[in-house]
Formats: C-alpha cells, structure tokens, sequence
C-alpha cells in the first residue's frame, strides 16, 4: 500500500545552518506530496505542495522537488531561523488510497 | 489562516466520564476529518467523512464516535473516557472533488487528559 517514510528525528541546528529532511514515498499512479508544519501547540499547516514530477514547492524559504526518478520529496532550507523549530511532517495523496497520508513526522530544533 | 475550529483547547476529566470534543468549520468543506496524534507526534486517522450524514472508521481503531449532522459541524464523542484515551485531537477538513489536492486545513487540537 502507499507509505510515506521520512528521517527520524530529533534534528538539532545551529541558526543559520542548512536543512535537509528526506522524504520517500511509495505509492501507484500519479500522486500530489506536501509538507506540512505543526509549530509547538499548534496544528498543522501547509508549508508546501507539488503535484507532479520534477515540480518544485516552495514556500518561506523552504523548497522541496518532486522527485519520481527516485521517489523522494526531500524538504531544504538554506538558512533556519529559531523560529524554524516545529514539527515537520511529508505526506501524499492521489495514490492508490482515498486519503492522505502522513509521515511519521521529523522534529527540528534551531539554537541561537 | 484557516477557518476551523476546535473546542475545548485543553480538557482534564475523570475515568468513566463522557466529553465531547467539537470541530467546526467555515469553509463550506465537504470532508472532514479526525486525527490522533500520539506522543511520539505520529498522525493516527481515526474517522472521517464524506459529509452530511456520512461517516467512516480510519485506520486506528477507536472508542469515539462522531456524527456530521451539518456540513460545518463534525464533533467526537467518547461515552465512557478512559486514561488510554489521553492524546492530542486534530481536525481537519478538505475540499470534495479536487482530485490529487489533498490539502487539508487543521485545527489547533484538542489535548485531552484523563486521570
């Protein structure tokens, strides 16, 4: 069946520092991938989308590219900020599956 | 900023007591959605629904009910809590018929204790 599998956590960054989480999926047919951010207390929002292959999502300095060649969405930043620090969490769509579905969910803490 | 929205915030209740945890949105969003976020932060779905009068079990087995009377409105119900149920509850809604959109809008839970 369709699953999204992401790196655990937790991340610890410095500011300033780049930011990769890997994202990869398997699923059938054609379908959309996310991220989502959940900040403490919080819940969860779009942070960004692609709908198909070699399409880049961005948002806040964040950008993923979906991948099909290797079936990732991996979500970068250039340069995190303390306010970064959130939960952060890839997911699909349109698969085989009438609902989304989430990753398990990767932690980031940015430190001054 | 997402029009959804969840009551109580924060709940703290006894073994054998009945809540009810509200979710209403103002979209005009035919699904709606519930979700258990455990401690470890994974998302487990627990019911959703299609709209008015629909509803459906996700993937993780649970204790609540829900019901969609009307189109905004999609509360759970947990007859008789117990401290396993101790867990923070999403909901979320989405568009019908966008097909491969999949953007669900979120509340900002309801963290519910039972002692």
């Amino acid at each position: 069946g369709d699953s999204v599998t992401q790196m655990e956590g937790p991340v610890t960054l410095s500011e300033e520092a780049f930011l990769t989480i890997n994202c990869t999926y398997t699923a059938t047919g054609y379908p959309s991938l996310f991220w989502y951010v959940q900040y403490p207390g919080e819940g969860l929002q779009l942070l960004l989308k692609a709908t198909k292959a070699d399409d880049k999502g961005s948002n806040k300095g964040f950008e993923a590219t979906y991948r099909k060649e290797t079936t990732s969405f991996h979500l970068e930043k250039g340069s995190v900020q303390v306010s970064d620090s959130a939960v952060y969490f890839c997911a699909l769509s349109g698969g085989s599956y009438d609902k989304v579905i989430f990753g398990p969910g990767t932690s980031l803490s940015v430190i001054p | 900023e997402a029009d959804i929205y969840q009551t109580p915030r924060y709940l703290v209740i006894g073994t054998g007591k009945k809540i009810t945890l509200e979710c209403s949105q103002t979209m005009g969003h035919d699904k709606m959605y519930w979700y258990q976020q455990d401690p470890g932060m994974e998302l487990h779905l627990i019911h959703y629904s299609y709209g008015v009068n629909s509803t459906e079990k996700g993937d993780l087995s649970s204790e609540s009910t829900v019901s969609r009377i009307r189109t905004e409105h999609f509360p759970l119900t947990l007859e008789s809590a117990r401290p396993s149920h101790t867990s923070q509850y999403l909901c979320a809604s989405s568009e019908q018929g966008m097909i491969n959109t999949g953007e669900l809008f979120f509340g900002e839970g309801s963290r519910l204790t039972v002692l």
